[in-house]
C-alpha cells in the first residue's frame, strides 16, 4: 500500500512564526503536491514538485515556499505564519503522468491553527 | 485553464435511496476526470476516474460516474446509499498539459449526508 505520511496532524503556531510541514512518501513517486483545504473552497494547490529540487507554483503560492531535497520528502514552509493561513494542509504524491492513469495518493492532513 | 463546478454543497438522502452528485467542468482541451471521497478527519481517497474509452466508469463502494462531453459533466451516482457513505466528495479535472506534474484542479466539494 502507498503511504503518504504527514508528520504533524495538529499544530498551533503564533503569528510571525516560521512553520514547517513535513511529508514523506514511501513509493518512489516523482510527483509531490501540497494542497490547502478550506470549507466552501475545496482543495487549492499551493506548490507541486515533479522531481528532486524541482518545484512549480500552484494556484495560491503566496506566503509559502517548499523544499524537496530528497525524492521521498516534500516540505511546506510558512515563512511568517499569519491567521489567514489557518487551514487543513494536505500532502499528496503520484507517479509521473496523472493522465496516463496514475493515481494521486493523499496523506491524512495537517490541521494548522495560527493564533 | 480548467475549472470544476460542484453546484450542490450538501446533499441529504435517506439510506437505501439513490443519489446523484453533480459535477461540471470547463476546459479547452481533452480532460481526465476524477472523483475523490474524504471521510471525516482523513485524507482523500480515489473513487473512480475517467481517462478514455467507455463513458460509464465504475468505481469502488458501488459508485459509478458517466462522462458526458456534450454537457461537460461527470456526475457521480449510487443506486442505494448506506450510512457509511456519509462523507465529502470532490470532483477533479486535469488536462494533462499542465507541466510535469499533471496537477489536478478540484471542485469545492459536496457533503453527502445519509440519514436513517
Amino acid at each position: 500500500d502507498v503511504k503518504v505520511t504527514q508528520s504533524s496532524r495538529y499544530l498551533v503556531k503564533r503569528t510571525g512564526e516560521k512553520v514547517f510541514l513535513e511529508c514523506v512518501q514511501d513509493m518512489d513517486h516523482e510527483n509531490m503536491f501540497w494542497y490547502r483545504q478550506d470549507p466552501g473552497l475545496g482543495l487549492r494547490l499551493i506548490y507541486f514538485s515533479y522531481d528532486v529540487k524541482m518545484k512549480e507554483k500552484g494556484d495560491i503560492p503566496e506566503g509559502y515556499s517548499v523544499s524537496r531535497e530528497k525524492k521521498e520528502r516534500f516540505s511546506l514552509i510558512l515563512e511568517s505564519a499569519s491567521t489567514n493561513q489557518t487551514s487543513m494542509y494536505l500532502c499528496a504524491s503520484s507517479l509521473a503522468g496523472i493522465s496516463s492513469g496514475n493515481t494521486i495518493y493523499f496523506g491524512e492532513g495537517s490541521w494548522l491553527t495560527v493564533v | 485553464a480548467q475549472s470544476v463546478t460542484q453546484l450542490d454543497s450538501q446533499v441529504p438522502v435517506f439510506e437505501e435511496a439513490p443519489v446523484e452528485l453533480r459535477c461540471n467542468y470547463s476546459s479547452s482541451v481533452s480532460v481526465y476526470l476524477f472523483w475523490y471521497v474524504q471521510y471525516p478527519n482523513q485524507g482523500l481517497q480515489l473513487l473512480l476516474k475517467y481517462l478514455s474509452g467507455s463513458t460509464l466508469v465504475k468505481g469502488i463502494n458501488g459508485f459509478e460516474a458517466e462522462f458526458n462531453k456534450s454537457q461537460t459533466s461527470f456526475h457521480l451516482r449510487k443506486p442505494s446509499v448506506h450510512i457509511s457513505d456519509t462523507a465529502e466528495y470532490f470532483c477533479a479535472v486535469t488536462n494533462g498539459f499542465t507541466g510535469g506534474g499533471n496537477k489536478l484542479t478540484f471542485g469545492t466539494g459536496t457533503q453527502l449526508k445519509v440519514e436513517l
